[in-house]
């Protein structure tokens, strides 16, 4: 079963401007990750929040983490046609040392 | 190439035949994972191994489905008597011993994926 889902399910953008995701989560994590996939790819991971951060940037990404609301969001800034690709968050349950849970993804369509 | 490696990358079978999927972890790693991932899902978890013993299966995985990783370094994932259902692409991933310091970040290293077509 997915443990987090994310929203928007779809997302269509111009080149340039900026794009949010959300990712909702139903338990208790230690961290949270976003990974990227390009069509028929493998997942290439982007960041890690762990539960005691609020929010971390690594590059053009932004991520925040919202533990009481059970919540992450991922900006991308300045997007370009290259980060065309579907997004997943991904949990790992507190208590669960290994395991990694992944939503049901966002589709970002990145236009020039 | 030293990243995750998965073969072979497409299969195409007839509903009823077994087929074996082959993963190679990044040399160092010694955890490893099998996920499922249907059209337009996200990547669901399958099995856990460390080194060679497999420490957490998914319902998901049913007696149809086995993995191996007898030395610790590879993994197979078999599906006998195919259905249907089992179209999908596999994805292996690969991660670092735990805690190791200033290598273990918590991140999965993730193969190409070999994609599944039960006719």
């Amino acid at each position: 079963s997915q443990q987090g889902e994310e929203d928007p399910q779809a997302l269509s953008i111009q080149e340039g401007e900026n794009a949010t995701m959300n990712c909702s989560y139903k338990t208790s994590i230690n961290n949270l990750q976003w990974y990227r996939q390009n069509s028929g790819r493998g997942l290439v991971h982007l960041i890690l929040i762990r539960s005691n951060e609020r929010e971390k940037h690594s590059g053009r990404l932004r991520v925040t983490l919202d533990t009481s609301k059970k919540s992450s969001s991922l900006l991308i800034t300045a997007s370009r046609a290259a980060d065309t690709a579907s997004y997943f968050c991904a949990t790992v349950v507190t208590g669960t040392a290994s395991k990694l849970t992944f939503g049901t993804g966002t589709r970002l369509q990145v236009t020039l | 190439d030293t990243g995750v490696s998965q073969d072979p990358r497409h299969k195409i079978t007839k509903r009823g035949q077994n087929v074996t999927f082959r993963c190679d972890p990044i040399s160092e790693h010694n955890r490893l994972y099998w996920y499922r991932q249907t059209l337009g899902q996200g990547p669901e978890f399958l099995t856990y191994f460390q080194n060679e013993a497999q420490l957490e299966k998914s319902r998901l995985l049913s007696d149809r489905f086995s993995a191996e990783r007898p030395k610790g370094s590879f993994s197979t994932l078999e599906i006998q008597r195919t259905e249907q259902g089992d179209s999908a692409m596999y994805l292996c991933a690969s991660r670092p011993p735990w805690g190791l310091a200033g290598v273990d970040t918590g991140e999965l290293f993730f193969g190409e994926g070999s994609r599944l077509t039960v006719l």
